[in-house]
């Protein structure tokens, strides 16, 4: 199957700063990318749609301005937590459709976020 | 996109079938069934999809009802490494590319 990497696959960092994750598809295009967001024990949570060459689509109660989200290439969509704070550790994981008509989507390894 | 409704958790022994159900009722003529699975701290995994018809592919097989209302995701001879949350999903296809709206799925375990 089509393969999705994300970078890094955890990161520590001290609250107030600035954390940006990377998700590229390998083997593939990517019009369109995901982003989700998981806490322990949950179900994973679509917090944007990433879009190339456009602004991303965010789900309600999603700060755009906290999750800043770029497209700027067809293989490379990144998500930047802005001013991170402890809260905002998780499971961030993203995924992208091959766009093959099937609607099969492949996803990320995932980041884990803590913020101190 | 129709809801769906799977139980909890399930139980299954290494080497037998596990089948995983899912209700989705109110599923639209559209509307495909996905499934997914994440193991344990990793990406979700696709596993199968299927609109009518019975499906199967080397890691599973999927039954759907004639009346598109339920499905069950069969793993015909799970291993350990199957333990993982199952989700099922339902989703219209060939209208752009729609996001994923994941439920709360079956965590299975298998066990030796």
């Amino acid at each position: 199957g089509a393969v999705v990497s994300q970078h890094p696959s955890r990161v520590i960092c001290k609250s107030g700063t600035s954390v940006k994750i990377e998700c590229r598809s390998l083997d593939f295009q990517a019009t369109t990318m995901f982003w989700y967001r998981q806490f322990p024990k949950k179900s994973l949570m679509l917090m944007a749609t990433s879009n190339e060459g456009s602004k991303a689509t965010y789900e309600q109660g999603v700060e755009k301005d906290k999750f800043l989200i770029n497209h700027a290439s067809l293989t490379l969509s990144t998500l930047t937590v802005t001013s991170a704070h402890p809260e905002d550790s998780s499971f961030y994981i993203c995924s992208a459709p091959t766009g093959t008509g099937t609607e099969t989507q492949y996803f990320g390894p995932g980041t884990r976020l803590l913020v101190l | 996109d129709a809801k769906t409704t799977q139980p909890t958790s399930m139980d299954c022994a290494e080497g037998r079938a596990a089948n995983l159900p899912c209700n989705h009722s109110t599923i639209s003529g559209n509307e495909y069934v996905y499934w997914y699975r994440q193991i344990h701290s990793q990406g979700p995994q696709y596993i199968i999809h299927g609109l009518k018809n019975n499906e199967t592919n080397e890691m599973a097989s999927l039954i759907i009802t004639e009346d598109r209302k339920s499905s069950t995701l069969i793993l015909p001879h799970a291993t350990l490494r199957d333990t993982a949350v199952y989700y099922c999903i339902a989703q219209e296809v060939n209208t752009g590319f729609q996001k994923l709206v994941f439920g709360t799925g079956t965590r299975l375990l298998v066990s030796p």
